[in-house]
């Protein structure tokens, strides 16, 4: 089985400021692992992946996220946020073998001015 | 950029009545996929489909759901028997096929019909 944890349901932040959205992960082998992003009325969107390779793996409006085996972490990062960044936050893990998508509760960013 | 469409966006039944909700992935992906949210839950894996058949279902995938590509662009989801519980956001997600290990590709979603059953 696999399975992910948000720990937190909210996150604030100011504009400007650097923002973490943690991700946690527990899957059987290796984990692909990935961050998406749900504005209002709009399906899930891509941000980033991990699949191998370089623990820092960078995506879409300039987030990135680490890998960290170890802790079996995959927490998103920006080094600056925007007020335009504020949304619900996913993140999803996989494996080799399967093609389905085990999903984090989400965690609502909210940047504020 | 090209982009995964559902239709309806809001679908209300009664309970029993048979519903179908329709995807359109984007078109040079093979993998499609269904996954539900149901308010203030997680997001769940539903169905995969590759090739004309099912590649991997979740337990909530029961006989009551079935899953269509009846042309060359849509996609369809019935639920034969609508229940209360089956009321949810139902996601349309798409993928390719490069790779061949799995869940290595990112998979495009929809925006989602919401399904209210009465």
């Amino acid at each position: 089985a696999q399975s992910v944890a948000q720990p937190e349901d909210q996150v604030n932040v100011a504009e400007g400021n650097p923002l973490t959205v943690k991700c946690t992960y527990s899957v059987s082998g290796n984990p692909y692992l990935f961050w998406y992003v749900q504005y209002p009325n709009r399906g899930l969107q891509f941000l980033l992946k991990y699949i191998t390779g370089d623990n820092l793996v960078k995506g879409s409006y300039g987030f990135e996220a680490e890998f960290n085996k170890s802790q079996t972490s995959f927490h998103l990062k920006k080094p600056s946020a925007l007020v335009s960044d504020s949304a619900l936050y996913f993140c999803a893990v996989g494996r080799p073998g399967r093609r389905a998508l085990t999903f984090g509760s989400g965690t609502r960013l909210q940047v504020q001015p | 950029e090209p982009e995964v469409t559902q239709t309806p966006s809001h679908q209300v039944t009664q309970m029993g009545q048979e519903v179908i909700l329709r995807c359109v992935p984007i078109s040079n992906h093979l993998y499609f996929y269904w996954y539900r949210q149901i308010l203030g839950q997680k997001v769940e894996f539903l169905v995969s489909f590759y090739n004309n058949e099912i590649s991997e279902k979740s337990e909530i995938f029961d006989d009551q759901f079935s899953v269509e590509r009846p042309d060359g662009s849509n996609f369809t989801l019935k639920i034969r028997s609508t229940k209360l519980e089956d009321s949810a956001m139902y996601f349309c997600a798409s993928s390719e096929v490069l790779g061949t290990s799995g869940a290595d590709n990112e998979q495009f979603f929809g925006p989602g019909t919401r399904l209210t059953v009465l």
